[in-house]
């Protein structure tokens, strides 16, 4: 089945050592995004690749970034992870940016947790 | 900037109907959302309405859209515990057409 998967499941990450969350499509989309998620929140947009245009949003702190080195895979990595970054990592992808009558894939997410 | 209101919580009796209502401020949105989340999972789309419709029926959800007051509900039918998750609106603003998400309303089914 065409999905999108998100590797690992769970990630435990020490205050200030950097991570990499990943993530990959079978779906062929063009567009794929970062949500960060925390606890009872609405899942927040980071940033989305369309294509190889990388689209960060205004408030996404610095220590976040992301890589997209082929149509498949998108990675997302935070350079000092703190506390506050302790929450779930959703990718989704969508065909275009219309995101249309199949709205977004999303994936399982990643929970990060970070001591 | 666009934003998603909803009800944090609802509670419903196994078979009854349940309603998850959401407001939204962006009228420029073409099509709007609802997706499920269950306990540890990402979001599984559950279904759409695009903006020119009122009123969208799949099998035991209908979807209302009120675009004068900028409402959106989700009814289910005959509610089973395995409809216990959290509910999401989500709305397509113009530009990016990013999905802009609510809160999410938490539906607990009891017997």
């Amino acid at each position: 089945d065409a999905m999108v998967i998100q590797n690992p499941r769970y990630q435990v990450t020490q205050f200030g050592k950097p991570v990499t969350l990943s993530c990959s499509q079978t779906l062929n989309h063009n567009v794929m995004y970062w949500y960060q998620q925390k606890s009872s929140q609405a899942p927040k947009l980071l940033f989305h690749y369309y294509d190889k245009d990388f689209n960060n949003e205004a408030d996404t702190p610095d220590n976040f970034q992301s890589r997209r080195p082929n149509t498949s895979f998108c990675f997302l990595d935070i350079r000092s992870p703190g506390l506050g970054d302790a929450a779930m990592y959703l990718c989704a992808t969508s065909r275009d940016r219309t995101g249309g009558v199949s709205g977004y894939t999303f994936g399982s997410g990643t929970r990060l947790t970070v001591v | 900037g666009e934003d998603v209101e909803q009800s944090l919580f609802l509670s419903v009796r196994e078979g009854d109907s349940s309603v998850i209502n959401c407001t939204y401020t962006d009228s420029s949105s073409t099509y709007l959302y609802w997706y499920k989340q269950e306990p540890g999972a990402g979001l599984q789309l559950l279904t759409y309405i695009f903006s020119n419709m009122d009123m969208k029926q799949d099998q035991r959800l209908t979807v209302l859209l009120n675009k004068k007051d900028k409402h959106l509900s989700l009814r289910i039918a005959d509610t089973q515990t395995g409809d216990s998750a959290i509910y999401f609106c989500a709305d397509s603003s113009g530009g990016y057409n990013k999905l802009i998400f609510g809160a999410g309303t938490r539906l607990a089914v009891h017997p």
